[in-house]
C-alpha cells in the first residue's frame, strides 16, 4: 500500500513559465512534509519543506502548498529554468515526540521535470 | 566537508550471488540509513543506525539482505543470496543525531543488477 503517490510520471515545461508538481497521501498521521530534487548519477537532494501547521511555504523560486483535508501538496517552481530539469521527490514523515523525527521519510514514485529552453 | 560516499557506483551480479555495498556516512553523523529505488518506483526505507544500534529495521525486505555497522562509522548492506528482484539503486543518507529531515544527506547510490 502506497501512502504518498505522485501520479504524474512525467511533466513538461517552458522555460519561465509556472512548473506545478503534485503529491497525495493517504496517511493522516503524516505531519511533515518535504520535496527532494535528483539529477541522474546523483542522490536526492532536499530542496524545500512544509509542516503539517502550515498551509504554505516559500523559499524563493520555490514554493510548497498543503491542503491537509485534501492530503494533496504540491511544488510550483516559478519562473522555471533548464536547470531545474531533474526528478522531483515528495516525502512525507512522523514527527516524534518531540518534534523532530529522524530520517524515516515515506517517499512518492517520483514526477521528471523537463523544462524546455 | 566530504559527502556520504557509496562504494561500489555499480555491481552487476548474477542470482544467487553475493553482494556487500559500502557506505560512508559524514563524518560525525550519528544517523545512518539505507533507502532502496526499485525499477523507477518509489524510494523504500530499509533501515536506520544510531551509531552502531540498529534504530529501525522494519524496511529489510527479508533475511537474504544483512546491515551492519561496526564501530559505528562506516556501514555495508550485503545481499545473501541475491534475487532478481533486488535489482534497483540503494541510497545511503546519513545525518546528525536529532537533525530535523532538511538535514538528511544521501550520497549517490549504488545501481545493482541482479541478472
Amino acid at each position: 500500500d502506497q501512502q504518498v503517490k505522485q501520479n504524474s510520471p512525467s511533466l513538461s515545461v517552458q522555460e519561465g513559465r509556472i512548473s506545478i508538481l503534485n503529491c497525495d497521501y493517504t496517511n493522516s498521521m503524516f505531519d511533515y512534509f518535504l520535496w527532494y530534487k535528483k539529477y541522474p548519477a546523483e542522490g536526492p537532494t532536499f530542496l524545500i519543506s512544509i509542516s503539517s501547521i502550515k498551509d504554505k511555504n516559500e523559499d524563493g523560486r520555490f514554493t510548497v502548498f498543503l491542503n491537509k483535508s485534501a492530503k494533496h501538496l504540491s511544488l510550483h517552481i516559478v519562473p522555471s529554468q533548464p536547470g531545474d530539469s531533474a526528478v522531483y521527490f515528495c516525502a512525507a514523515s512522523l514527527s516524534n515526540a518531540g518534534g523532530t523525527s529522524y530520517g524515516k521519510l515515506t517517499f512518492g514514485q517520483g514526477t521528471i521535470l523537463t523544462v524546455h529552453p | 566537508e566530504a559527502g556520504v560516499t557509496q562504494f561500489p557506483s555499480h555491481s552487476v551480479i548474477e542470482k544467487g550471488q553475493t553482494v556487500t555495498l559500502r557506505c560512508d556516512p559524514i563524518s560525525g553523523h550519528d544517523n545512518l540509513y539505507w533507502y532502496r529505488r526499485v525499477m523507477g518506483k518509489e524510494i523504500k526505507f530499509l533501515l536506520h543506525f544510531v551509531k552502531e544500534s540498529k534504530q529501525d529495521e522494519s524496511g529489510m525486505p527479508n533475511n537474504r539482505f544483512l546491515a551492519e555497522r561496526t564501530g559505528g562509522t562506516y556501514s555495508t548492506l550485503k545481499v545473501q543470496p541475491a534475487e532478481l528482484e533486488d535489482s534497483g539503486v540503494y541510497f545511503c543518507a546519513s545525518s546528525h543525531r536529532r537533525a530535523l529531515n532538511e538535514k538528511l544527506f544521501f550520497g549517490s547510490g549504488t545501481q545493482l543488477s541482479v541478472l
